[in-house]
Formats: C-alpha cells, structure tokens, sequence
C-alpha cells in the first residue's frame, strides 16, 4: 500500500499571500496525484488530477506540480473561501487507493 | 449536471448491516469511461476508500474492508449499493458515493450521509 504523508499539518498564511502544499509519496507514483479541497461539512471537490491539471472550474489560482514522489499544491492570492482542508491521493497502485491525511489551511 | 444522492439509515446497531444506496441523475451508470465507488470519513478524520464498482459488476475493495464489504449495481435503476456487515463503532462515519474517472480519481461526489453505528 502507497502511503502518503502531506505537510504541514496546519498551515498560517495571511489573505492575498502564496500557500504551498506538500505531499509526499512512499513509492513513486509517476503523476498518478489528485488533489481535493473539502469545506466545513462539505464533500470534497476535485481540484487538480494527473498531479498538475485543473478540474473543471478551478480558478487558476490553484496549480499543481510534482513527479514521481513529491508533490506541491499552490494556491496564489489567497481568498477567504481558501481556507479550509485540502487532500492528496494517488491511483498509481490500487487497491487500494490511498489518501494523505490532509492540511488544513488557517488564516495568519 | 450529475448529481449522486445517498440514502439509507443513519443508525446501526452494532453487529448488524449497514445498508446504502446512491442514485445516479443526470447521466447514465452505464458509461464505459466510469467506475463508481464508496468512500468514508470518520467524524474529524481523513478520507477512507472503501471500494468501487464498474457497470459491468467488476468491484475493487480495500483489503481491510473486503471480507465485510460489498458493492451491487443496478443499471435499470441507475443507482450502486453499499453493504458493510459485522459493523462497530469503528464503522461510524460520514458515507460518499462517488464517480470515479477511469478508476484513477473522485470526479464527482454526493453530499454525504451520517452513518452511526450505535445501540
């Protein structure tokens, strides 16, 4: 099983500033990497796929990079409505597919 | 726009089966490109793939779950089942019907049922 550890757990940043997320793969994953978004009460919502693409109706503050084991998800300019959960989770080897355990992204 | 709807009892005794059903709108369970799936979400935790089901009758499992878990479709209804037997308090969560792309990622989620394993 593909674990994956994300980083940090918790992270401060002021509104209008850059939040870059970490996500760490136990074994390469190639750009197998979906990254979500999941509000208080929500469901998550897909953000980014194949590490590096928008789903539909992301607003291109969100970009994703990374191969192989180690992954980043940026935000840029950050909004009020940005501040919540965000996951990673690989389909490079599954079953099963596995998710991190999330960053939770806190205003400064 | 596809909507994927949960449904089934929000409390469980322990032992017993959890039961739930998602119904599919606004598009077919039949298509090829799709799997569809189950995911979980203990109350303050992170996000557990239970499994996924291809229209065919194809299902993937995790493997902690396998020997208590299964999943049905039924394409005349256009919805899939979750069974999960032998439940416990470990089993309370908040349960996500989901589209899966291609069996690679979650395209599409429904909002969630509370699901309390409980006497």
């Amino acid at each position: 099983e593909i674990v994956l550890t994300q980083s940090p757990a918790t992270l401060s940043v002021s509104p209008g500033d850059r939040a870059t997320l970490f996500c760490r793969a136990s074994q390469s994953i190639s750009s197998n990497l979906a990254w979500y978004q999941q509000r208080p009460g929500q469901a998550p919502r897909l953000l980014i796929y194949g590490a590096s693409t928008r789903a539909t109706g992301i607003p291109a503050r969100f970009s994703g990079s990374g191969f192989g084991t180690d992954f980043t998800l940026t935000i840029s300019s950050l909004q009020s409505e940005d501040f919540v959960v965000y996951y990673c989770q690989q389909y490079n080897q599954w079953p099963p597919y596995t998710f991190g355990q999330g960053t939770k992204l806190e205003i400064k | 726009q596809l909507q994927l709807q949960e449904s089934g009892p929000g409390l469980v005794k322990p032992s017993e089966t959890l039961s739930l059903t998602c119904d599919v709108f606004g598009g077919s369970i039949s298509i090829t490109s799709y799997f569809w799936g189950w995911i979980r979400q203990p109350p303050g935790k992170g996000l557990e793939w239970i499994g996924n089901i291809y229209y065919s009758g194809i299902t993937h499992y995790d493997p902690s779950l396998k020997s208590r878990v299964n999943i049905a479709i039924d394409t005349s209804k256009n919805n899939f089942s979750l069974r999960l037997t032998a439940v416990t308090a470990a089993d309370t969560a908040v349960y996500y019907c989901v589209r899966v792309r291609s069996g690679s990622y979650f395209e599409h989620w429904g909002q969630g049922t509370l699901v309390t394993v409980s006497s």
